[in-house]
């Protein structure tokens, strides 16, 4: 069965230093996200990304933040400058086709997201 | 964001009875809702949904039951089995809103 991937699964920065978390979302998948779950909180929305641009992002999702869909393959996201509280588990999820929003979004492993 | 609570953290069942997970939110809009199992390490599985318009939707072992007026649902699983102890999240979208907001999650424990 497809699934999204996402690498790599444990990321360890320095604070104030870039990190770019990469996803291979299912190939015929239209709509991409982003989302993050701190420990012990909920998993929360970052960003939606549909053809090649941002549909929507959350409060979260600041200047620091960015996505890119650089080939017809990856989506990545990146954090500029990161700081302590953007230690978290990244997920990436993607969804199929054009039209209805009912259909699942499918999720990865996550990138556990260590800033030190 | 409050608008999906999971009011129940941990579930724990004996092996072959029957599993219900609550799950209430506050947002009108809301028309389409999900349930993911999570296990540890691992990203969050889709196990079922239902739109708005249904009240019940069944996938073998499991079933979702939607009470629109109550804004609750809930998750059946028959019979719950070992390999069923995982946390389990009901996440929500509206239309035109493709995001989801998620519960805080249910553990539950399947004893033998």
């Amino acid at each position: 069965e497809p699934e999204v991937t996402q690498t790599p699964s444990h990321q360890v920065t320095q604070m104030g230093q870039e990190v770019i978390l990469r996803c291979v979302p299912i190939s015929n998948h239209l709509y991409f996200y982003w989302y993050r779950q701190i420990l012990g909180q909920k998993v929360e929305f970052l960003v939606s990304f549909y053809n090649n641009e941002i549909s929507e992002k959350s409060e979260i999702f600041d200047d620091q933040f960015s996505v890119e869909r650089p080939d017809g393959s990856n989506f990545t996201l990146k954090i500029r400058s990161t700081k302590l509280e953007d230690s978290a588990m990244y997920f990436c999820a993607s969804r199929g086709r054009q039209g209805t929003s009912n259909q699942p979004q499918h999720f990865g492993d996550g990138t556990r997201l260590s800033i030190l | 964001d409050q608008q999906v609570k999971q009011n129940s953290p941990s579930l724990s069942v004996q092996e072959g009875r029957i599993s219900i997970l609550n799950c209430d939110y506050t947002n009108s809009m809301f028309d389409y809702f999900l349930w993911y199992k999570k296990y540890p390490a691992e990203g969050p599985t889709f196990l079922i949904s239902i739109s708005s318009i249904k009240d019940k939707n069944e996938d073998g072992r499991f079933t979702v039951f939607l009470n629109k007026s109550a804004k609750h649902l809930s998750l059946h699983i028959v019979p719950s089995q070992p390999g069923d102890s995982a946390v389990y999240f009901c996440a929500a979208s509206a239309a035109g809103d493709y995001k989801l907001s998620f519960g805080a999650g249910t553990t539950v424990t399947v004893r033998a």
